[in-house]
């Protein structure tokens, strides 16, 4: 099956600070990703749309000053957190979709953790 | 208000019997309903995918059911394993064509030997 890839698996950093995480499908290209954060015994929330060449639609209540997307290039995307504080702690989740369509499977990359200390 | 929920409680089953998972959805109308696997820290693994005039879909010890009446979806692990042991999540897309996936809560299975 598809592959997609997170990197860093896991990141620590001081409040305030920018954290940078990247996306990648590595055996197909993706016009579209998606970013879901995943909190503790909780599930999937989606964040954001990630649009190959375009700007990314967020979700309500997400700031999309504060988690940054860019969608560079066919497989590739990456969400930055900017100016990260513990609250923005968590298991952030990206997901692409194959050039079959929307409406098949979506592959999900191993996640990232967040811990903003 | 439209929810997705499956029962947060843990099921405890023995070695070879068969799990049954339950989706229940209110206030959608999806075109499709999927089920993932999720291991700890790790992201969700596809499983299976049922359309809306589909009643049942199989791959090898899974089946998944679903009813649009009932508004409800049903998980089923036959013959199972130790290995089967994570939480089970199911999704939909409200709008069934954007992609954008709704994730139920998790059900975690634990499956004694």
């Amino acid at each position: 099956g598809a592959v997609v890839s997170q990197h860093p698996s896991w990141v620590i950093c001081k409040s305030g600070t920018s954290v940078k995480i990247e996306c990648r499908s590595l055996d197909f290209q993706a016009t579209t990703m998606f970013w879901y954060r995943q909190f503790p015994k909780q599930s999937l929330m989606l964040m954001a749309t990630s649009n190959e060449g375009s700007k990314a639609t967020y979700e309500q209540g997400v700031e999309k000053d504060k988690f940054l997307i860019n969608h560079a290039s066919l497989t590739l995307s990456t969400l930055t957190v900017t100016s990260a504080h513990p609250e923005d702690s968590s298991f952030y989740i990206c997901s692409a979709v194959t050039p079959r369509g929307i409406q098949e499977t979506q592959y999900f990359g191993p996640g990232t953790r967040l811990l903003v200390l | 208000s439209q929810k997705i929920e499956q029962n947060s409680e843990a099921l405890n089953i023995q070695e070879g019997k068969t799990a049954t998972l339950t989706c229940n959805y209110t206030n959608y109308s999806p075109a499709y309903l999927q089920w993932y696997r999720q291991d700890p820290g790790r992201g969700p693994v596809f499983l299976l995918l049922i359309r809306e005039n589909e009643k049942e879909k199989r791959k090898e010890r899974l089946k998944v059911t679903f009813d649009t009446t009932l508004k409800q979806s049903l998980f089923h692990i036959t013959a199972s394993q130790p290995a089967d042991s994570a939480t089970y999540l199911c999704a939909l897309d409200p709008s069934s064509n954007t992609g954008k996936l709704i994730f139920g809560q998790g059900t975690t299975l634990q499956v004694k030997p």
